[in-house]
């Protein structure tokens, strides 16, 4: 079946745009979660919903950063004022239910600001 | 400090060896504990899991979990050059959605 996908896959934008990046999760997983990779280290956790709730935003480095999913499926990164220090792989997993081990991981979209 | 500390790499192996990958981490309410590899511009597969202490044998793979120590590793038996990725360890507790993840520790199996 389909996997997590994400779109873009790249997205280059100036410093001070905003960019929305989205994820289309595994169809049926409730738990949705979006996480920051940056070069050399390990994914950091932003944000995840459960249904369409954010469970925990805990991540959020700041108000720039905002995450929905409206409908309990896609979900939508929404980033403000971007700045340089932004630039990373955004990735998106899902999971059946938010209590599990399992996620399931998008290829990511290549965020690069100039 | 970091909540999970792994081991940074790079490790080079010849094809055949065995492979041994280390996190350690501090955070005592962690019971679920992951094995994740990355190849590059991919996102993490999810290859093993362990659920509090205990060793856990998958093919050539076996994860081991010492609460005790707080300390974690995946071995790799037989290592094979398809075996050449980034691996990271995950952690979580168990009401948390959130994983907890490791810099990741880049592997390279040679022919």
């Amino acid at each position: 079946g389909a996997g997590v996908s994400q779109t873009p896959s790249n997205k280059v934008t100036e410093k001070g745009k905003y960019v929305e990046l989205r994820c289309d999760p595994i169809s049926g997983h409730t738990a949705l979660y979006w996480y920051r990779q940056s070069l050399g280290q390990g994914p950091e956790f932003l944000i995840y919903f459960q249904g369409t709730g954010a469970a925990d935003d805990s991540g959020l480095p700041n108000d720039r950063f905002f995450a929905v999913r409206p409908e309990g499926s896609v979900s939508t990164l929404k980033i403000q004022r971007t700045e340089r220090g932004d630039s990373a792989v955004y990735l998106c997993a899902s999971s059946l239910y938010s209590g599990g081990y399992e996620q399931y991981f998008g290829p990511g979209t290549r965020l690069t600001v100039t | 400090q970091k909540e999970v500390e792994q081991d940074p790499g790079p490790l080079s192996v010849p094809e055949g060896a065995i492979v041994s990958l280390n996190c350690t981490y501090s955070n005592s309410a962690f019971q679920y504990f992951m094995w994740y590899r990355q190849y590059s511009r991919k996102g993490p597969e999810l290859l093993m899991y362990t659920y509090s202490s205990g060793n856990k044998e998958d093919g050539r793979f076996t994860a081991q979990v010492d609460k005790s120590s707080k300390y974690i590793s995946l071995f790799i038996r037989d290592s094979q050059p398809s075996d050449s990725a980034t691996y990271l360890c995950a952690m979580k507790d168990t009401n948390a959605g959130k994983s907890t993840f490791g810099d990741g520790t880049t592997l390279t199996v040679k022919p």
